[in-house]
């Protein structure tokens, strides 16, 4: 039930954009958004729910494609600082949290 | 506020022991989940607990066991250490209940097993 992140790893330099996608054979009810930077643990980016509503605390934006069961994430412009680790994840109806496969984000100057 | 409280944060133990890792939530948050993350890849789902009782449990054996308290403070337990139960221990803390609701994590407790 794990979700499948693409791509595996993406290598920026400061300013450009990256789409970081999610897919899940499973149906979808929620979508969450994590950066993980190296040595540290996850921090929170952004849940999408289902029905469109969206919550997040970081200039980061996100579709979710209840239909497809996909969501992809968007960084735009981006800062040295977005280097790390970015997971998907999703809760099933039993409250069992899956954390996708993960990409690997680098931006360098 | 403080944020998620984990210790120890850093434990070596021997194949055959047993380990308790414990974890202190965000102030008014009552649910906990627990991750364990090998290197190198995502973070794996233990258990939830939201006001003292198992909300949800992953695919683990029966040598991981978790409680809460009544301060909504919690712990893992794993019994009959294992070289593969080397990891980093995570744990998370969700308001206002059990749900879809954003994580925060602690700083993690990084076990290895000898």
């Amino acid at each position: 039930q794990q979700p499948v992140q693409s791509p595996q790893a993406v290598i920026l330099r400061e300013g450009e954009d990256a789409v970081i996608n999610c897919s899940s054979s499973k149906a979808l009810y929620s979508v969450h958004w994590y950066r993980q930077k190296h040595g540290e643990a996850p921090v929170f980016l952004m849940i999408l729910l289902k029905g469109g509503e969206q919550k997040g605390h970081e200039k980061i934006s996100a579709s979710f494609n209840e239909k497809k069961q996909q969501s992809s994430l968007y960084l735009t412009a981006s800062q040295l600082s977005y280097s790390g680790t970015y997971f998907c994840g999703t809760a099933n109806t039993g409250n069992q949290f899956y954390f996708g496969t993960g990409t690997s984000l680098t931006v360098i100057p | 506020d403080a944020g998620v409280t984990q210790s120890p944060t850093h434990l070596i133990k021997t194949r055959g022991q047993h380990v308790t890792l414990r974890c202190s939530p965000i102030s008014g948050h009552k649910s906990v989940s627990w991750y364990q993350q090998v290197l190198g890849q995502g973070p794996q789902f233990i258990f939830q607990y939201y006001e003292k009782e198992e909300r949800g449990r992953g695919n683990f054996p029966d040598r991981f066991s978790a409680r809460q308290f009544p301060n909504y403070s919690s712990e893992l337990n794993v019994n009959a250490l294992l070289l593969g139960d080397s990891a980093l221990y995570l744990c998370a803390s969700q308001s206002p209940s059990a749900g879809v609701y954003e994580q925060y994590f602690g700083p993690g407790t990084r076990l290895t097993v000898t």
